[in-house]
Formats: structure tokens, sequence, C-alpha cells
């Protein structure tokens, strides 16, 4: 079935800094990938779409130059916290889709800034 | 977005025992829906999908109903086992994927 890799699966890094996460489809080719956010104890919610080669789609009161998103290809999205802050901790996931119907989720990645 | 809500944020549940989880959502253009598990630290996983010409699917121990007349969706899990306990997400698709706040199954032993 339909993989999605996520790397790294967690990262702490001091305030100030950016972090750059990964999401690489391994055995099909993702139109769209989404990024989500989840804090202890609640849902996911959803930060951006991206479409392969054009600008991601951010949902309202996502900081787009906060949380910078390249999907420059057909199986890799990135998206990268800029001067992550500690409010910025939480775990990010990512999804991919060919469009044809079916998400495929990657195992996350628990960003805790210190 | 999208107006998911779920009836019962946590449930619980004895070992062996059936579970129901229910799920409201709001877009009547909804055509095809996801549940999804998430067990704690990671991501969710698929676990059955429904087209909306369909009002039932079965899985293994799982069957999805859907009744798009009161746009509700229920997940029935058969003999409930520990493994089970999780995170319950279901996502009604419109052109993306928006949670709600999930119903949490505690199985008890």
């Amino acid at each position: 079935g339909a993989v999605v890799s996520q790397h790294p699966s967690w990262v702490i890094c001091k305030s100030g800094t950016s972090v750059k996460i990964e999401c690489r489809s391994l055995d099909f080719q993702a139109t769209t990938m989404f990024w989500y956010r989840q804090f202890p104890k609640q849902s996911l919610m959803l930060m951006a779409t991206s479409n392969e080669g054009s600008k991601a789609t951010y949902e309202q009161g996502v900081e787009k130059d906060k949380f910078l998103i390249n999907h420059a290809s057909l199986t890799l999205s990135t998206l990268t916290v800029t001067s992550a802050h500690p409010e910025d901790s939480s775990f990010y996931i990512c999804s991919a889709t060919t469009g044809n119907y079916g998400y495929t989720f990657g195992s996350g990645t628990r960003l805790t800034v210190v | 977005g999208e107006s998911v809500g779920l009836h019962l944020p946590t449930l619980s549940v004895q070992e062996g025992d059936n579970s129901i989880i229910n799920c409201a959502y709001s877009n009547s253009a909804s055509d095809y829906f996801i549940w999804y598990k998430q067990e704690s630290g990671k991501g969710p996983q698929f676990i059955i999908d429904i087209r909306s010409n369909m009002d039932k699917r079965q899985g293994q121990r799982v069957t999805v109903l859907l009744n798009k007349t009161v746009k509700h969706l229920s997940l029935q899990i058969a003999a409930t086992q520990p493994g089970d306990s999780a995170v319950y997400f279901c996502a009604p698709q419109s052109n993306k994927f928006y949670f709600g706040s999930g119903t949490k199954l505690n199985v008890k032993p």
C-alpha cells in the first residue's frame, strides 16, 4: 500500500533557530500533500495544502512566513518552521494523496523548542 | 472549514464488547469518508472508508454506517481488544481533510 515517510520523527531545537521536516511518498506520486499540527489531547489542525510546483495554500491563522512549505517534486514536500519558539512545540504530521481518493499519513514529527 | 463533531469525546468499553463511535458532519457535498485511528505519538492510520453511494461497509471487525439524510457516520468495532485503544477520527472529504476532535476509546481488560 501507499507509504508516506516523515523525517525526523523527533527534533529538539533552540529558540530562534529553524527546523525542516520532510515528507516523502515512497511508492506513489503525491499530487497534493497536507500539513497538520496537533497539540496534546487535541485533534489534527490543518495548516496548509501544497500542490507540486505551486505555492502552498495556508489555512486561516497560519503564518506563511513562519511555516515555509516547499513541494518541489511529486514525492517530496518540506515544512520549515522558521525562528522557532517554544509555542511552536507540537506534533507535526503530513499526509499525501494522488488525488484519486485516499490519503496516507506520515508517522509525525515531535518538535520541541527549548 | 468543515464542521465535524463527535458525539462522545471518550468511550470506555470492556474487552470483548462491541464499540460504537459516532460522527456528525455538516458538508452535504462530502462524498467520501474515512475513519482513522491514532495511537499515542503516532500518525493517523486508515481503518475503513465509505463512499456516499453506500450506507454500510464492513471490514475485519469494523463496520461503518453512513446516514446521509442526517449527515451521520458511525464506526462499529466488534469484540473490542486492548489494541483498539486509541483516538478515532472521522474525516469527510471535500477538497481537503478536516478532522473533528476525535473520540478516545479506552478498552478495559
